[in-house]
């Protein structure tokens, strides 16, 4: 079952200007992480923020967690054409005894040239 | 490229038959994860091997089995293949199996006919 829960499902931006995804879960998390996706290819680690942690930031990445909300957003600034993928929040359940990523369905984005 | 490695990358056979899928770790990573992504299930955790133990297991089916090696590398066996069965399924490694990154291999894409 899906844990996280992304959205929007699909984002169409031009180049230069800012994307944000949402990911909401339903547990308590030890951390969460954001994978990036191209088409039918493997999934790239972007980023990882643990529960105790409220913003991190990586390059044009930024990510922020909120676990009253039990939410997390990521914002990628100036946009490229080669961001363009699918964006998918992961969650490591907390107490659960295993590790395992629990996946959303993901966000499409496409950054228009 | 993520240091994980995955044979074969295609892979096309019909109902009923038997394939096994080949995952190597990155060097010096204990804990190996399968995953499967279909159109309608998304990313699914299958199960989790950490030096050649098996630590957790997910929504993997009884046709399903897998082991790890003394090697660390990991062989996801797939059985009495159903249409339902077509999907990529993705290697993961990482290095202790517990609150870290998980770094995805290329993904072998099964198609059953």
């Amino acid at each position: 079952s899906q844990q996280g829960e992304e959205d929007p499902q699909a984002l169409s931006i031009q180049e230069g200007e800012n994307a944000t995804m949402n990911c909401s879960y339903k547990t308590s998390i030890n951390n969460l992480q954001w994978y990036r996706q191209n088409s039918g290819r493997g999934l790239v680690h972007l980023i990882l923020i643990r529960s105790n942690e409220r913003e991190k930031h990586s390059g044009r990445l930024r990510v922020t967690l909120d676990t009253s909300k039990k939410s997390s957003s990521l914002l990628i600034t100036a946009s490229r054409a080669a961001d363009t993928a699918s964006y998918f929040c992961a969650t490591v359940i907390s107490g659960a005894g295993s590790y395992q990523l629990t996946f959303g369905k993901g966000t499409k984005l496409s950054v228009i040239p | 490229d993520s240091g994980v490695t995955q044979t074969p990358k295609h892979l096309i056979t019909a109902t009923g038959q038997r394939v096994t899928l080949r995952c190597s770790p990155r060097s010096g990573d204990l804990s190996v994860y399968w995953y499967q992504q279909s159109l309608d299930q998304g990313l699914q955790f299958l199960i989790q091997y950490y030096n050649g133990e098996e630590r957790a297991k997910g929504n993997i089916l009884e046709r399903f089995s897998a082991q790890q090696f003394p090697d660390l590398h990991s062989e996801l066996n797939l059985s009495s293949l159903e249409l339902g069965d077509s999907a990529l399924y993705f290697c993961a490694s990482s290095p202790t199996g517990e609150r870290d990154t998980q770094y995805f291999g290329p993904g072998t894409r099964l198609t059953v006919l």
